[in-house]
């Protein structure tokens, strides 16, 4: 079955600076691939999304890339601010043959000091 | 707005117990799923539904099962509550789509077997 790689799995940056965070996954069939970002004590939310028939999607300060043929997507955010302080999920899904099925990675702790 | 609740915030059980865990969601979608979250583990899925009365095993099925009686409405249930089944549980829904696939969470509940 599918499988997500993400990493690193804690990531500490300076207030202002890029971070960026690498998926993995094991289905080429997967077409579609969310990132959720989950503040302490709080529900998981999406904030950002992106198509296989898509190389980059940038929305203000936040980007995600794909690169289909090495089957590996990333989150990109710049100038970092403390309430980007976060567990950052990437997700793959086949919208097509799975439904609302996704499959989400190990999370990525992201904290922005300031 | 979306909203998917959750019928506990936290519950604490004794192992042996028969558990059972309701998400409701308000906005008449197709797709409603089941996760537990563990650190370093991500959010991996138990079951999920795409309509009532039918279910699929997620990755993580043993010792769960669900219930879906009417479209709003899944449950979790644990036959047997073991210690390793302390976790967060996440509920979330969404609509049925070959071009969008946002899944909305619950605030979770966290369960500890003791």
């Amino acid at each position: 079955g599918e499988n997500v790689e993400q990493h690193p799995s804690t990531l500490s940056v300076q207030e202002g600076d890029s971070a960026v965070i690498k998926c993995t996954y094991s289905d080429s069939a997967s077409n579609y691939f969310p990132w959720y970002k989950q503040e302490l004590g709080k529900r998981p939310q999406l904030i950002i999304d992106i198509r296989s028939n898509v190389g980059e999607k940038k929305d203000q300060r936040i980007a995600v890339t794909l690169n289909k043929t090495a089957k590996h997507f990333s989150l990109h955010i710049t100038e970092t601010q403390p309430e980007d302080s976060a567990v950052y999920f990437c997700a793959a899904s086949d919208l097509y043959n799975q439904g609302g099925k996704l499959i989400f990675g190990q999370g990525t702790e992201l904290s922005v000091k300031p | 707005d979306v909203k998917v609740t959750q019928s506990s915030r936290y519950l604490v059980k004794r192992t042996g117990e028969k558990v059972f865990l309701e998400c409701v969601q308000d906005m008449d979608h197709e797709n409603m799923f089941w996760y537990r979250q563990d650190p370093g583990l991500g959010l991996r899925l138990i079951y999920f539904s795409y309509d009532v009365k039918m279910k699929e095993k997620g990755d993580i099925p043993e010792g769960y099962s669900v219930s879906r009686e009417k479209k709003e409405r899944f449950s979790l249930i644990l036959e047997s509550a073991s210690t390793n089944q302390t976790s967060m549980y996440l509920c979330a829904s969404s609509l049925y789509s070959h071009s969008y696939n946002e899944q909305f969470f619950g605030p979770g509940t966290r369960l500890t077997v003791l």
